[in-house]
């Protein structure tokens, strides 16, 4: 009974295509993000949805475009596919206050 | 604004205690985190301390926080090396406000 859970583990694609990475929680949050980590290990927030509503929306390519359906899952669609996209994209998700919740991760390898 | 510095590298034996430090800007961050990630895993919280506490212990770690000097550090007693892996402390401003990671210290504890 994972907590944050993201499908896939790993995506592996080819330049110019498109692809979604899809994220669930069963912590009954009401916020949920992303976060990208490059290859030096840094970590950047892209996004964060609160009861299905951008609230965080940091200068990420239009190329990305989240998406809530309701407020246990919060998907990721990335269009065109460039090399520098390849990086481990982490699903995350809050309560108020609390600590975040992060998933284990989905590693993208864009060749 | 928001900047977490870390160290990038600390090697030490096992058994020995294990200071690991970041520094932070924002002064008015509510919450300030310690985080786990282990190879190919995602992030786990370690412990957090609240910005009117100046230190807290849960077991073998110890969070020291000096508001004074923006600093922060991790203390892992009695390292093992189940302990390796890169620490990331964060800074969040207040409830549901996007976490500001430092860049990762790696920990690697040799028997």
């Amino acid at each position: 009974d994972t907590a944050v859970s993201q499908t896939p583990k790993y995506l592996v694609t080819q330049m110019g295509n498109d692809k979604s990475i899809k994220c669930e929680q069963n912590l009954g949050h009401d916020t949920m993000y992303w976060y990208k980590q490059d290859s030096k290990k840094f970590l950047k927030i892209m996004f964060s949805y609160n009861n299905k509503e951008l609230i965080i929306n940091e200068t990420v390519p239009n190329r990305f475009s989240p998406k809530s359906p309701d407020k246990a899952h919060l998907n990721l669609h990335i269009n065109s596919l460039e090399l520098g996209d390849s990086a481990v994209y982490f699903c995350a998700s809050s309560e108020g206050s609390s600590p975040l919740h992060f998933g284990n991760g989905t590693r993208l390898t864009v060749t | 604004g928001e900047d977490v510095e870390q160290s990038l590298f600390l090697s030490v034996r096992e058994g020995d205690s294990s200071v690991i430090n970041c520094t932070y800007t924002d002064s008015s961050s509510t919450y300030l985190y310690w985080y786990k990630q282990e190879p190919g895993a995602g992030l786990q919280l370690l412990t957090y301390i609240f910005s009117n506490m100046d230190m807290k212990q849960d077991q073998r770690l110890t969070v020291l926080l000096n508001k004074k000097d923006k600093h922060l550090s991790l203390r892992i007693a009695d390292t093992q090396t189940g302990d390796s892996a890169i620490y990331f402390c964060a800074e969040e401003p207040g409830a549901n406000s996007k976490l500001t990671f430092g860049k990762g210290i790696t920990l690697s504890v040799r028997p």
